[in-house]
C-alpha cells in the first residue's frame, strides 16, 4: 500500500467521551500533519510531526486533543471530553521534508479522512 | 482572517467548455501555491501547483496562472470533463500551518453538466 491510511473511518460518539484517530503515512515520509476539515471550509492544520517530534501546533489544538507519533512511523489523534463542536473530518497528511519542485512532486499527499459526529 | 480566498462556493460547466476557478491570496510571504480535488469520502489530492517566482504551469488540460500583483491565481481545465466534478482546493505554503504545511481556501464545488 503507497497510500496514507487513516482509521477508523466513521467514528460516532457521544459527547464527553475520549476518541482517538490513527493514521498511517507513507513509509519513507518524515513529515506527517494533521489537519481538521468543518462542513463548507476547507482543511485547517492542527499540529505536524518531523520524525517522532512534534514541532508545531496550532491555536485550533486545544488542551483536549493531543497527538503522538511515537515511533516516527503511525501517528494517534486524541481528543478527550468531545464537544458537539469537535464534530468534523480528521485529515492526515504526510510528505518528505524538502521544498517543491516545480514537477509538482514532494506535496502533501493526504488520507481519506476519519469523520468524527459527537451526538 | 482568511488568508487564501475562493469567492464561488460553486461553479457549473457544460461539458467540453473552459471552467476557470479563482483564487484569492492576502499574504505575500507564500512561496508556492497548490491545486487539490477532493472527491466525497476521499482525501484532498494533488492537482498542479506553482511557484511564486512563475506566472504559468500546465500540465495536460490544467493551467495554473498566477498573478502576483493582484495576489490572484486562477486554474484553467480545457476540456472540462464529468470526470472533473469535484470540490476543488487553493491552498498556498510559506505562512503558518507548519513547515511545509499549506494554508487552504474553503473550495469550490465544480459541476460538470453532460
Amino acid at each position: 500500500d503507497t497510500g496514507v491510511s487513516q482509521d477508523p473511518r466513521h467514528k460516532i460518539t457521544k459527547r464527553g467521551q475520549n476518541v482517538t484517530f490513527r493514521c498511517d503515512p507513507i513509509s519513507e515520509h518524515n513529515r506527517l500533519y494533521w489537519y481538521r476539515q468543518t462542513l463548507g471550509q476547507g482543511p485547517e492544520f492542527l499540529t505536524y510531526f518531523q520524525n517522532e517530534a512534534q514541532l508545531e501546533k496550532s491555536r485550533l489544538l486545544s488542551d483536549r486533543f493531543s497527538a503522538e507519533r511515537p515511533k516516527g512511523s503511525f501517528s494517534t489523534l486524541e481528543i478527550q471530553r468531545t464537544e458537539q463542536g469537535d464534530s468534523a473530518m480528521y485529515l492526515c497528511a504526510s510528505k518528505v521534508s524538502g521544498g517543491l519542485q516545480q514537477s509538482g512532486a514532494n506535496v502533501l499527499t493526504f488520507g481519506a479522512g476519519s469523520r468524527l459526529t459527537v451526538l | 482572517d482568511q488568508q487564501v480566498k475562493q469567492n464561488s462556493p460553486s461553479l457549473s460547466v457544460q461539458e467540453g467548455r473552459i471552467s476557470i476557478l479563482n483564487c484569492d491570496y492576502t499574504n505575500s510571504m507564500f512561496d508556492y501555491f497548490l491545486w487539490y480535488k477532493k472527491y466525497p469520502a476521499e482525501g484532498p489530492t494533488f492537482l498542479i501547483s506553482i511557484s511564486s517566482i512563475k506566472d504559468k504551469n500546465e500540465d495536460g488540460r490544467f493551467t495554473v496562472f498566477l498573478n502576483k500583483s493582484a495576489k490572484h491565481l486562477s486554474l484553467h481545465i480545457v476540456p472540462s470533463q464529468p470526470g472533473d466534478s469535484a470540490v476543488y482546493f487553493c491552498a498556498a505554503r510559506g505562512a503558518g500551518g507548519g513547515a511545509d504545511g499549506l494554508t487552504f481556501g474553503k473550495g469550490t464545488h465544480l459541476i460538470i453538466q453532460p
